[in-house]
């Protein structure tokens, strides 16, 4: 069964302290992960996607990862702006729905 | 680039009423368009998929009859609420994928649906 699972649920950060957040995935035969930024009150905005294990995107202060069981994204010196709700997604075998994990709660304190 | 659009933002309406909510890709053709359901502190539920010109497909579970959802262009995607009671109130949320150039779906800010 295609499954997402995203750890931790909830972090805090103080401001400047970088940290990872983690996706494992389960699917068969991965077309691609994908990476959001959820606001309070918004719909998701895209951050990256990744197509195979050893693949890096860059953005800004975050960082993502590919390797073939999970992904990492790393956020560098973190600001209180990046306080958010990080989502990771992937389609489900034979579609383009994607499957979500319940995301990362990130709250970045001055 | 890609950037999607919903309207209204928020609505009230009262139970019984049917309530119109309208996605649109603005700077590229939507081939799919995905209509999501969140509830507070939850990720994003499926409900439903359609292609230009094509019947929606819903998830199990998702009334068809009552989330009706039209994709008559290529950027353009409606969903209605119809006959409209205290439990649909939600977070609607769209996104739009041209599968063709790519898998990535782009979300629509959300519209906010209260009941009363």
């Amino acid at each position: 069964e295609d499954q997402v699972t995203q750890s931790p649920e909830a972090l805090r950060l103080q401001e400047g302290e970088s940290s990872s957040l983690n996706c494992s995935y389960t699917v068969s035969g991965l077309r691609g992960l994908f990476w959001y930024r959820q606001d309070p009150g918004k719909g998701p905005e895209f951050l990256f996607t990744l197509y195979s294990a050893g693949e890096e995107k860059e953005k800004e202060r975050l960082k993502a990862t590919l390797t073939k069981k999970e992904s990492f994204l790393h956020i560098t010196a973190p600001k209180p702006e990046d306080s958010a709700t990080y989502l990771c997604a992937i389609p489900t075998s034979g579609t383009y729905k994607y499957i979500f994990g319940t995301g990362t709660r990130l709250k970045v304190l001055a | 680039g890609a950037v999607v659009s919903q309207h209204p933002s928020w609505v009230i309406c009262k139970s019984g009423t049917s309530v119109k909510i309208e996605c649109r890709s603005l700077d590229f053709q939507a081939t799919t368009m995905f209509w999501y359901r969140q509830f507070p502190k939850q990720s994003l539920m499926l409900m439903a998929t359609s292609n230009e010109g094509s019947k929606a497909t819903y998830e199990q579970g998702v009334e068809k009859d009552k989330f009706l959802i039209n994709h008559a262009s290529l950027t353009l995607s409606t969903l209605t609420v119809t006959s409209a009671h205290p439990e649909d109130s939600s977070f609607y949320i769209c996104s739009a994928s041209s599968l063709v150039v790519a898998r990535e779906q782009y979300f629509g800010p959300g519209t906010r649906l209260t009941v009363t």
